[in-house]
C-alpha cells in the first residue's frame, strides 16, 4: 500500500472557524491532490501541487487555500468553515502526470462535518 | 477545460454476466491518460485500470477491459464476469498535460449492483 496518510480521519466543528486537514506521504512522490466527495457529484478537485511550494486551484477552490512547504507534506485549510462544506475530503498523490501509466494513490479520506 | 460524464447513476447485472460502464471526456490535451476507480461500501479508492491516449489497444487487467474510442472520445470500462464483489461506485478520471497541468478529475460516477 502506498504510505499516505490523511489526519484527522473525522472531524466536526462549528461554522465560522478555520479548519486544516494534513496529507502526510511516504513515498516522495511529486503531486498531490486534494478531492471532495459528495454523493452525485463524484469527487471534485479542490488545490492540487506539482511540487514544493507550486500548487494550482481545482473546479471547487473558493474557500480553500493549501500549502506544500516540504514534498511529504500537503495541508488543505477551509478558511472559515460554512455547512457547504460538510464532505468527505480525499488526499491523493501520483509520481507522474501527463500520459505517464502511474496511478493516484489514495489517502483514507477524513469525513468532515461543519454544524 | 476538461470534464469528465458519466450517464449511468446505477446499473444492475446479473451474477457472471458482463457489463458496461460508460464514460465520455472532453480535453483539449493531444496527451492524456484515463483511469478507472472502484470505491466499495468501505470508501476506499482502488485502482482498476490505466489508458494512454497514444495507446493503440486497448487495455485489459484480468477481468477489465477498457473499451477506448479516441474519435469519441470514450473510455468504456467492461467488467466481464461479473462477481458479487464488484458492487461498488465506479469512477472514470482523466489526466491531462501541458494545458491542464497534470490535473487528475473524475466523473460523478456509477453506482453497480451485481444481482445473485
Amino acid at each position: 500500500d502506498a504510505g499516505i496518510t490523511q489526519s484527522p480521519r473525522h472531524k466536526v466543528t462549528e461554522t465560522g472557524t478555520p479548519v486544516t486537514l494534513r496529507c502526510h506521504q511516504t513515498e516522495n512522490h511529486r503531486y498531490m491532490y486534494w478531492y471532495r466527495q459528495d454523493p452525485g457529484h463524484g469527487l471534485r478537485l479542490i488545490h492540487y501541487s506539482y511540487g514544493v511550494k507550486d500548487t494550482d486551484k481545482g473546479e471547487v477552490s473558493d474557500g480553500y487555500s493549501v500549502s506544500r512547504s516540504k514534498t511529504e507534506d500537503f495541508l488543505l485549510t477551509l478558511e472559515s468553515a460554512t455547512s457547504s462544506q460538510t464532505s468527505v475530503y480525499f488526499c491523493a498523490i501520483s509520481e507522474s502526470g501527463g500520459q505517464s501509466d502511474t496511478e493516484a494513490f489514495f489517502g483514507q479520506g477524513t469525513r468532515l462535518t461543519v454544524v | 477545460a476538461q470534464k469528465i460524464t458519466q450517464t449511468q447513476p446505477g446499473m444492475f447485472v446479473q451474477e457472471k454476466e458482463a457489463v458496461t460502464l460508460d464514460c465520455t471526456y472532453d480535453t483539449s490535451d493531444q496527451s492524456y491518460g484515463l483511469f478507472w476507480y472502484k470505491q466499495p461500501s468501505s470508501g476506499e479508492m482502488i485502482f482498476l485500470i490505466y489508458q494512454g491516449s497514444y495507446d493503440e489497444q486497448n487495455a485489459t487487467e484480468g477481468r477489465y477491459s477498457l473499451n477506448f474510442q479516441k474519435a469519441r472520445k470514450s473510455a468504456n470500462l467492461v467488467i466481464s464476469a461479473s462477481q458479487l464483489g464488484d458492487s461498488a461506485m465506479y469512477f472514470c478520471a482523466m489526466r491531462g498535460s501541458k494545458t491542464s497541468y497534470d490535473k487528475v478529475i473524475f466523473g460523478p460516477g456509477t453506482s453497480l449492483s451485481v444481482i445473485p
